[in-house]
């Protein structure tokens, strides 16, 4: 089981581009998370997935896509990039909103 | 805004000395996770305790819980260089079905070999 994975592992944007951060899980969760962490700081949500089909904004959402493709994928696309959005991603899983979380090794993204 | 908060944020120990790291929290939880990030790794689950318990043991960890407080510890007995790492607290916040995670901003920790 590959677990969590995430595509791209880096990725350079010049501000205005837009991109999707792809995100598949193989352990069959109900619930998707996107969050990014920024130097000193714990993760904040910017959206999740409680089950497929549906999507709910977390703490940031602002700037922000997200696209429940069914129950493996959970994509996150930036429509027009910001040095503000410069970050790590990361996408995990879980069964349910209050269990344990299983984490992506993260998606380094610099905005220029 | 961030539900926990770590304390101390940084710490640096020998190889084989104890280690402790304290999360206060605001509103009352059914749960709170602590969990681990190696340096540019995605985190990893350490540890569930749940509002009604309070302590819980897994290998070289003991997680103790204080809802009156507010409060939890995390000890990582007999440190080794591997433990180096990131720990955070994490406490559930929401209803119906959608509850969420919602994370402190970690204390960083040196095994010194």
């Amino acid at each position: 089981n590959a677990g969590v994975t995430q595509t791209p592992k880096f990725q350079v944007l010049k501000t205005g581009q837009s991109m999707t951060l792809q995100c598949a899980q193989d352990m069959n969760h109900n619930s998707m998370y996107w969050y990014r962490q920024d130097p000193g700081m714990g993760l904040r949500l910017i959206y999740y997935s409680a089950s497929e089909g549906t999507t709910d904004k977390g703490e940031v959402p602002n700037g922000y896509n997200v696209s429940r493709l069914n129950k493996r994928e959970f994509s996150l696309r930036l429509e027009s990039a910001a040095p503000s959005q410069t970050s790590v991603y990361f996408c995990a899983g879980g069964t349910s909103g209050r269990a344990e979380q299983f984490f992506g090794p993260g998606t380094r993204l610099t905005v220029l | 805004s961030q539900q926990g908060e770590e304390d101390p944020q940084a710490l640096s120990i020998q190889e084989g000395e104890n280690a402790t790291m304290n999360c206060s929290y605001k509103t009352s939880i059914n749960n709170l996770q602590w969990y681990r990030q190696n340096s540019g790794r995605g985190l990893v689950h350490l540890i569930l305790i749940r509002s009604n318990e309070r302590e819980k043991h897994s290998g070289r960890l003991r997680v103790t819980l204080d809802t009156s407080k507010k409060s939890s510890s995390l000890l990582i007995t007999a440190s080794r260089a591997a433990d180096t790492a990131s720990y955070f607290c994490a406490t559930d916040a929401g209803f119906g079905s959608n509850y969420q995670l919602i994370w402190g901003a970690g204390t960083k920790l040196i095994i010194k070999p």
